[in-house]
Formats: structure tokens, C-alpha cells, sequence
């Protein structure tokens, strides 16, 4: 089984839709957690922490779940812009990417 | 700004081949990872490191081996390339503690031929 799993998509919306991704994890014993994009034929920046708590950051919004051991990040109104692979990553004693979900936002 | 550095963005070499691929951090960064990305199979943790002179595994160590002597520069070593190592190479770096950044290199395209 895969430390980080991650539906690979893709997910094929129009603007203005929601769409939310998730994103579960093995290793129980995970501290920190984020989501990632990256665009084509680029690297990887960071979009959002995501906290216990849950957090958002303008149209997007990240939940952890870590009695299920899953992560969710939440677009909502969906710009062209926003057509990228998001990567789910979780850290506990390394740095562990998932393979990403990808996203096509059309007119 | 973070700038990761990485030696080259293409490199064509021959199987057998010893392989270097050398990555700077600006940052003062004691963080340090190598990942490969394949179609499919997203970023693979190859080797980190969390200070200098060490190293640990990461999840595809086979291969490779890297070197860090000095806190900037995190180097992947192919000691005999494969046709199977053709591959994009991602240098990251973050600062100590949990909930920290990872900054990335622009990508090392690597053909084995």
C-alpha cells in the first residue's frame, strides 16, 4: 500500500464549479500536512498547509481527518487558472508526496 | 526569495555511466530531499537529509547514493546509470521543524541511453 494514496483524476469541471479532492495516509504517526500544486513541466510549490483544525485561504479550504487518516482540499469557483496537479503531502519523519490529482478547469 | 539551484535542466548520459547531479540551497535550509517523478507514480523520495554528513533512505534508494559536505549542496549520485533512471530529478529544501515549506529546484531531465 502506498503511504500517500490520491485519486489521479482527472477531474474535468467547468468554471465556477466546487470540486474537492482527497487524500489518504498510512502512517498514523504523521505531524504535518499540505497540498501542493504544480502546472505542467514545473515544480512543485506549496498552495496550503493544512491544519487540525481546518483552514482556508480565500476560495480554497483544507481539512485533515486524522481518526480516518485522510486530507481534503475544497475548491470552490473554479477558475481556468486553477488547472493544475495537486499533490497531497504528508510529513513524519520524511517528506512524502502522493501522485498527484489532476485538475482541468473549461469555459 | 528561496532560490534551489540545480546543476542542469537536461542531461543526456550512457548507460554505466557515474552520474552527478548537484543542487544549492540559498536559504541556510538544514533540510534537504531528492525525489524522482515518473508519469503515474508522482515524486519519489530517493534520499534526505536532515544535517550535514547525513543521509538517510528514502523510498527508492537503490541505484543512488548522495553526498552532503556542506550545508548548501545536496548531490545525487548515479554510480552506474540505467536505461531505468531515465527519469525528472526534484531537489527540495525546507528549514528544521514540521510544518515548514519545501522549496523545489526547477527539475533535472535525465535520458539514459
Amino acid at each position: 500500500r502506498k503511504e500517500v494514496e490520491q485519486d489521479p483524476g482527472p477531474f474535468n469541471v467547468p468554471e465556477g464549479a466546487t470540486v474537492a479532492f482527497n487524500c489518504t495516509y498510512s502512517n498514523s504517526a504523521s505531524q504535518s500536512f499540505f497540498w501542493y500544486r504544480q502546472d505542467c513541466r514545473k515544480e512543485p510549490k506549496l498552495l496550503m498547509s493544512v491544519y487540525s483544525s481546518g483552514n482556508e485561504d480565500g476560495r480554497f479550504t483544507a481539512q485533515l481527518n486524522r481518526a480516518s487518516q485522510y486530507i481534503s482540499l475544497l475548491i470552490r469557483d473554479s477558475k481556468l487558472s486553477d488547472s493544475a496537479t495537486y499533490l497531497c503531502v504528508v510529513f513524519g519523519n520524511k517528506l512524502i508526496f502522493g501522485a498527484g490529482t489532476r485538475l482541468a478547469v473549461h469555459p | 526569495d528561496v532560490k534551489v539551484t540545480q546543476s542542469s535542466r537536461y542531461l543526456v548520459k550512457r548507460t554505466g555511466e557515474k552520474v552527478f547531479l548537484e543542487c544549492v540551497q540559498d536559504m541556510d535550509h538544514e533540510n534537504m530531499f531528492w525525489y524522482r517523478q515518473d508519469p503515474g507514480l508522482g515524486l519519489r523520495l530517493i534520499y534526505f537529509s536532515y544535517d550535514v554528513k547525513m543521509k538517510e533512505k528514502g523510498d527508492i534508494p537503490e541505484g543512488y547514493s548522495v553526498s552532503r559536505e556542506k550545508k548548501e549542496r545536496f548531490s545525487l549520485i548515479l554510480e552506474s546509470a540505467s536505461t531505468n533512471q531515465t527519469s525528472m530529478y526534484l531537489c527540495a529544501s525546507s528549514a528544521g521543524g514540521l510544518n515548514t515549506e519545501a522549496f523545489f529546484g526547477q527539475g533535472t531531465r535525465l535520458t539514459v541511453v
